[in-house]
Formats: C-alpha cells, sequence, structure tokens
C-alpha cells in the first residue's frame, strides 16, 4: 500500500492561504491521492482528489507534483472553521478502502 | 438531500454485552464501508458491501465482529461481548460505487463507550 508523510501540526492565520504538504514517494501511476478532513466530533469531509493533474473546487485546490511524489493542499482563505485534521490518502488500485494516517491537525487562529 | 445517517450516535454498555449500530447510507449508494476511530488515532477500516456481499471483511478484528446488510440499504454492526477495547468511534461511509476516483461520503458516527 502507498504511504503518505504529513507533518502532524501546522498553524495558520485567519484570511491566509494554508498550504499543508503530503509526500507519497511510492506512490503507483493509477492511484489517486485523496483529502479529507475531520473537524472535532464529525465524520471525515471530503475535499478533493486528483491523480495526476491539479485540481481546483469551491472548498480547496491540490497540486500534485510531475513526478506524483508529492502534493499539497491549499485552502487559498483559512477561516476559523477550517480548524480540523487534514488526512491526505492514497487510495491503493486494488482495495476499496480508505486507509487513513494520523493527519495534520491545523488550527487556525485570529 | 440526506447524508449517511448513523445511530445511536452515543451508546454505553457494559463488557460482555452485545451491540448494534446501525448505518443508513445516502439513496442509490451501492457501496458501503465500516471504520472504527479509537481516540486520538486515524480510521481503521473494518469492512465493505457491495451491494448486500461484503467481498472485503478484512479489518474485522476478532470473530465478535459482524456485519451486515440488507436491501442494499441499511446496514449493521454487531460486536459480541464487547470489551473495554471496543471502545471507539464507529464511522460509516456509502459511495455510490466501488470505484478508483470515487468519493465516500462519511456520517457522523456512533461512539461506543464500553464499561
Amino acid at each position: 500500500d502507498a504511504k503518505t508523510t504529513q507533518p502532524p501540526s501546522m498553524d495558520c492565520a485567519e484570511g491566509r492561504a494554508a498550504n499543508l504538504p503530503c509526500n507519497h514517494s511510492t506512490i503507483s501511476g493509477n492511484e489517486y491521492v485523496y483529502w479529507y478532513r475531520q473537524i472535532h466530533s464529525q465524520g471525515p469531509q471530503y475535499i478533493i482528489h486528483g491523480l495526476k493533474n491539479n485540481e481546483t473546487n469551491e472548498m480547496a485546490s491540490l497540486i500534485i507534483t510531475e513526478d506524483r511524489k508529492s502534493s499539497t493542499l491549499i485552502l487559498p482563505h483559512a477561516t476559523l472553521r477550517d480548524t480540523a485534521v487534514y488526512y491526505c490518502i492514497v487510495r491503493p488500485y486494488n482495495t476499496d478502502k480508505l486507509i487513513f494516517g494520523t493527519g495534520t491537525r491545523l488550527q487556525v487562529f485570529p | 438531500g440526506a447524508g449517511v445517517s448513523q445511530s445511536p450516535s452515543n451508546k454505553v454498555t457494559e463488557k460482555g454485552k452485545d451491540v448494534e449500530l446501525r448505518c443508513d447510507p445516502i439513496s442509490g449508494h451501492t457501496a458501503l464501508y465500516w471504520y472504527r476511530q479509537r481516540l486520538g488515532q486515524g480510521l481503521e477500516f473494518l469492512i465493505y458491501f457491495q451491494g448486500n456481499s461484503a467481498p472485503d471483511k478484512s479489518g474485522l478484528p476478532s470473530d465478535r465482529f459482524s456485519a451486515e446488510r440488507t436491501g442494499e440499504s441499511v446496514s449493521t454492526l454487531t460486536i459480541q461481548r464487547t470489551q473495554q477495547e471496543d471502545s471507539a468511534v464507529y464511522l460509516c461511509a456509502s459511495s455510490p460505487v466501488n470505484l478508483q476516483g470515487n468519493i465516500q461520503y462519511f456520517g457522523a458516527g456512533t461512539r461506543l463507550s464500553v464499561l
């Protein structure tokens, strides 16, 4: 299974961009990168996913390096409600489950 | 529309008792997943359903754990003879089909406390 490495915690000022890195150096060519977040006492919430190209939606942008060994989730204008644990997940092609690590705890401060 | 619904939201039980946790997936979602999250940790996969069949039960921690799904809808996770180490939040997710690039939608979970 491809594994991911994320910093355990990060801080970000409200209104600034939050850039959350993720390393996945053993990723295979047909494996997607997913980002979920979990706000305290809630179930995980899907944010974005991608394969090779950069992706953007109403919540965030996902930048994947050309060699696909790392990616960055960008929250363009962080708010206090973005305080959560952010999980970067590489879903193995031949499996049906998401394998969660310990994620990055993002604290947005006023 | 309605999201994934789990009940009860909280369950307190005594060691040795059986418990049933329920998951109502999003209507029309054929894939359903159960995960467990211990305090301060990430999610552990338990079991996956495609329709009413469970092609992957690899995450069930012991034979005390079982799950079923009926009508390609509601799923029940049963834990027999509960132990204190079973205390955790049990999360259910559903998705339209099981494909790469597909999104899993999670419920709020059931917090199980075994005394």
